[in-house]
């Protein structure tokens, strides 16, 4: 299958910092991308969809200016936790596709851990 | 929000064959069926999708009601990897919204 990657794995920081995290499709283009947040024990949450070239698209109560997304070219989407708080504190996924002839199948990358100190 | 319910556990004995089952009774016409599965602190891991027919890869096999309101993965010979969260996700889109899923474990 396509492969999505995510980096960095895992960051620590410290209150009040910004953290920038990155989702790549490796081996094909992506025009959307979403990101999820799941926190201990329990499922992932959409948070956003991202698209190259235009703005990202936030769920209902997600905060776009805490959370900002770029999605600046066709295999890469960031994510910026921006003044990270210890309720940021969570499991950060990416998913990206369909790649060119699937339908809809979407891919995730293996994860960031934030934790905010 | 899911529009999946799925029980929250299941256990299978090592070999045998794990049959997990969704509802999903007010799907949509043009939405699919598609099954993930999610090893403690990795990605979710795509498994299968279908539409109306019954379907089978390398991995699982897929079995839609004829009314579509239910599904059922059954991974055929189950090991200890399989141990996972199990994710039924109904979609017509490329959004997909997760529900809780189901956890199964399989014993040795």
């Amino acid at each position: 299958g396509a492969v999505v990657s995510q980096h960095p794995s895992r960051v620590i920081c410290k209150s009040g910092t910004s953290v920038k995290i990155e989702c790549r499709s490796l081996d094909f283009q992506a025009t959307t991308m979403f990101w999820y947040r799941q926190f201990p024990k329990q499922s992932l949450m959409l948070m956003a969809t991202s698209n190259e070239g235009s703005k990202a698209t936030y769920e209902q109560g997600v905060e776009k200016d805490k959370f900002l997304i770029n999605h600046a070219s066709l295999t890469l989407s960031t994510l910026t936790v921006t003044s990270a708080h210890p309720e940021d504190s969570s499991f950060y996924i990416c998913s990206a596709g369909p790649p060119s002839g699937t339908y809809n199948e979407q891919f995730f990358g293996p994860g960031t851990r934030l934790t905010v100190l | 929000d899911a529009k999946t319910t799925q029980p929250t556990s299941m256990d299978c004995a090592e070999g045998r064959a794990a049959n997990l089952p969704c509802n999903h009774s007010t799907i949509s016409g043009n939405e699919y069926v598609y099954w993930y599965r999610q090893i403690h602190s990795q990605g979710p891991q795509y498994i299968i999708h279908g539409l109306k027919n019954n379907e089978t890869n390398e991995m699982a096999s897929l079995i839609i009601t004829e009314d579509r309101k239910s599904s059922t993965l059954i991974l055929p010979h189950a090991t200890l990897r399989d141990t996972a969260v199990y994710y039924c996700i109904v979609s017509g889109g490329n959004q997909f919204y997760f529900g809780t899923g189901t956890s199964l474990t399989v014993i040795p």
